[in-house]
């Protein structure tokens, strides 16, 4: 998607290993989100962001942390992934508090 | 708790069958109500937003209406290309000077030939 690039697209990664997803954009947007997509549950919000090292936790933040150190990038961590954590990540863009998001392609993480 | 619910879950028409999917809602201080479609392997793409019961918006074979309690995708004599998951979302203030958006499950729409 034109602005906002995630990677990698594809992971596999054993349980209890540290996993590290990033998102990238060129917008120059203020807020920033993470989503999980999962069948049945449809996207749920991981973290959020507001702003350079400003960061908020979202309905499933539970096993997840998040750093923004640059306007341009927001990085998901698992610490120690577990299976329950392989899902479709989404990472989302907008430009004011109040505006419609943009979304990256995501990146489909599969935890064994 | 704010909560989103679309129905059907799924709907097969046939190529210029028209028909609605259905998105209702129960949230405190709607900021807006925005549709997004998404196709398999790719993230959501921004359709509509609206803002108050009343409004409507349309995009080619697409019209969005909204009430204050659901919000209608009406869709004018499909094509196939058309077949997508519809997601609808609603935003509310979250505190913090934050917006959060709410998603519901989705509609799979297949349009056959």
């Amino acid at each position: 998607d034109a602005g906002i690039t995630q990677s990698p697209r594809h992971k596999v990664t054993e349980t209890g290993t540290p996993v590290t997803l990033r998102c990238h954009q060129t917008e120059n947007h203020r807020y920033m989100y993470w989503y999980r997509q999962d069948p049945g549950h449809g996207l749920r919000l991981i973290h959020y962001s507001y702003g350079v090292k400003d960061t908020d936790k979202g309905e499933v933040s539970d096993g997840y942390s998040v750093s923004r150190s640059k306007t341009e990038d927001f990085l998901l961590t698992l610490e120690s992934a577990t299976s329950s954590q392989t899902s479709v990540y989404f990472c989302a863009i907008s430009e004011s508090a109040n505006y419609g998001y943009t979304f990256g392609s995501g990146t489909r993480l599969t935890v064994v | 708790e704010d909560q989103v619910t679309q129905s059907p879950e799924a709907l097969r028409l046939q190529e210029g069958e028209s028909s609605s999917l259905n998105c209702s809602y129960t949230v405190s201080g709607l900021r807006g109500l925005f549709w997004y479609r998404q196709d398999p392997g790719k993230g959501p793409e921004f359709l509509f937003t609206l803002y108050s019961a009343g409004e409507e918006k349309e995009k080619e074979r697409l019209k969005a209406t909204l009430t204050k309690k659901e919000s209608f995708l009406h869709i004018t004599a499909p094509k196939p290309e058309d077949s997508a998951t519809y997601l609808c979302a609603v935003q509310a203030y979250s505190g913090a000077g934050s917006y959060q958006l709410t998603f519901g499950k989705g509609t799979k729409l297949s349009v056959i030939p």
